[in-house]
């Protein structure tokens, strides 16, 4: 079993829809959580960090952390055809970026 | 400033030839990292070097991947021989004490035929 189990898709959308995408994991020891963006041919971007259990939000993006569940999600409102990519969660035991275990990607599609 | 540089993009070479990938890291990170991805999966971490010294190589295929990073700045990743199953992006990452991410160069697709 992997650490990280991220659902791999595809999913498909249309514009203006909300994107929910999910990981689980199996280590409790992990703190801290983040989510990557990869447009094609591209390596990934850091989108979203954040530590334990909550919620974090940045424009139209949602982290959410349930520890007690190993069980985070990224939302998306408003779906633009922009946000078309595949979405990677990260996870890490300790702060800084040195000990990352990614989860498969979750390829998304927004058409207009 | 400059992102993580990453040469040649695009390789494509015969079963058993050797292939080489080099990578430029963001000035003053002094972390620098290989990943390989397949398709449809995300990054897996082959070697994590602090400065020139490789901290975790404990997935990286030591009977035909080897890797250096002289100086502490650049670093080359090399395959020899090379097998099919090493068809993959191969990704180098930077990133510093003082940063909470790792910043991904574009990737080296390599198609082994």
């Amino acid at each position: 079993q992997k650490e990280v189990e991220q659902d791999p898709g595809p999913l498909s959308v249309p514009e203006g829809a909300i994107v929910s995408l999910n990981c689980t994991y199996s280590n409790s020891a992990f703190q801290y959580f983040m989510w990557y963006r990869q447009y094609s041919r591209k390596g990934p971007e850091l989108l979203m960090y954040t530590y334990s259990s909550g919620n974090k939000e940045d424009g139209r993006f949602t982290a959410q952390v349930d520890k007690s569940s190993k069980y985070i999600s990224l939302f998306i409102r408003d779906s633009q055809p922009s946000d078309s990519a595949t979405y990677l969660c990260a996870m890490s035991q300790i702060q800084g970026a040195q000990k990352l275990v990614f989860g498969q990607g979750t390829r998304l599609t927004i058409n207009p | 400033e400059a992102g993580v540089v990453q040469s040649p993009r695009y390789k494509i070479i015969e079963k058993k030839q050797p292939v080489a990938f080099w990578c430029n890291p963001i000035s003053g990170h002094n972390t620098l990292y290989w990943y390989r991805q397949n398709l449809g999966q995300g990054p897996e971490l082959l070697i994590r070097y602090e400065n020139e010294e490789a901290v975790d190589d404990s997935q990286l295929p030591k009977d035909r991947f080897s890797a250096e990073r002289l100086k502490g700045v650049d670093s080359t990743l090399k395959i020899q021989p090379a097998e099919l199953g090493d068809s993959a992006v191969y990704l180098c990452a930077s990133s510093s004490w003082t940063t909470d991410t790792q910043y991904f160069g574009p990737g080296t697709r390599l198609t082994v035929l």
